[in-house]
């Protein structure tokens, strides 16, 4: 098994360019969630999914949207990228809610110029 | 919401003594309260857990501890390792879905 696996690894954007992050998980795993993780900040939840078809925010969702479309794929979008969206952008996913072990990707180095 | 306060941020040892990391938690409804270590690069991984109806729990040289009286909970590392080092978050649960994370705790063990 992959566990949990993100795509792309790093990217540079400019300010108002868009882009997706992809993860995907193959542990058949119902909920997933999006983390960022700035230097001091810890992990903060930016979105999450508690199944197919379903989101809901978290701590700081402005600036991004998701969707769950397929039970194994949970999308992090980015509409017009600003300075403050660089960061390193986490996946997890778990079996249920949060009283379950969550397995995390190996993160996206987001930076934008 | 939660809120999870860690300290210390910083944390250096030598090669065998034993490291504490403390976490105080707010909302008194919070009943799961995980460990994870990243190591460089790499995402966070969990290495211990706790539930609400526990007061210790001790895996090998690795121990967490939970009173739910003062929101407080420890995580323990005895006979410290050069590669127990690492960043260590504690969390909290809020709600039935989500984590509340500290702000992580930098752990150097030099041999």
């Amino acid at each position: 098994n992959a566990g949990v696996t993100q795509t792309p690894k790093f990217r540079v954007l400019k300010t108002g360019q868009s882009m997706t992050l992809l993860c995907a998980q193959d542990m058949n795993h119902e909920y997933m969630y999006w983390y960022r993780q700035d230097p001091g900040m810890g992990l903060r939840l930016i979105h999450y999914s508690v199944g197919e078809g379903t989101t809901a925010k978290g701590e700081v969702p402005d600036g991004y949207n998701v969707s769950r479309l397929k039970k194994q794929n949970f999308l992090l979008g980015l509409e017009s990228a600003a300075p403050s969206q660089t960061s390193v952008y986490f996946c997890a996913s778990s079996w249920s809610g949060a009283s379950y072990e969550q397995y995390f990707g190996p993160g996206t180095r987001l930076t934008v110029t | 919401g939660e809120n999870v306060e860690q300290h210390p941020s910083t944390l250096s040892v030598q090669e065998g003594d034993s490291a504490v990391i403390k976490c105080t938690y707010s909302d008194s409804a919070s009943n799961y309260f995980p460990w994870y270590k990243q190591e460089l690069g790499k995402g966070p991984q969990l290495i211990i857990d706790i539930r609400s109806n526990v007061g210790e729990k001790k895996d090998q040289r690795i121990a967490v501890t939970l009173n739910k009286t003062a929101k407080h909970f420890s995580l323990h590392i005895t006979e410290t390792q050069p590669e127990d080092s690492a960043v260590y978050f504690c969390a909290a649960s809020w709600g039935y879905s989500t984590l509340t994370f500290g702000k992580g705790t930098m752990l150097l063990v030099s041999p």
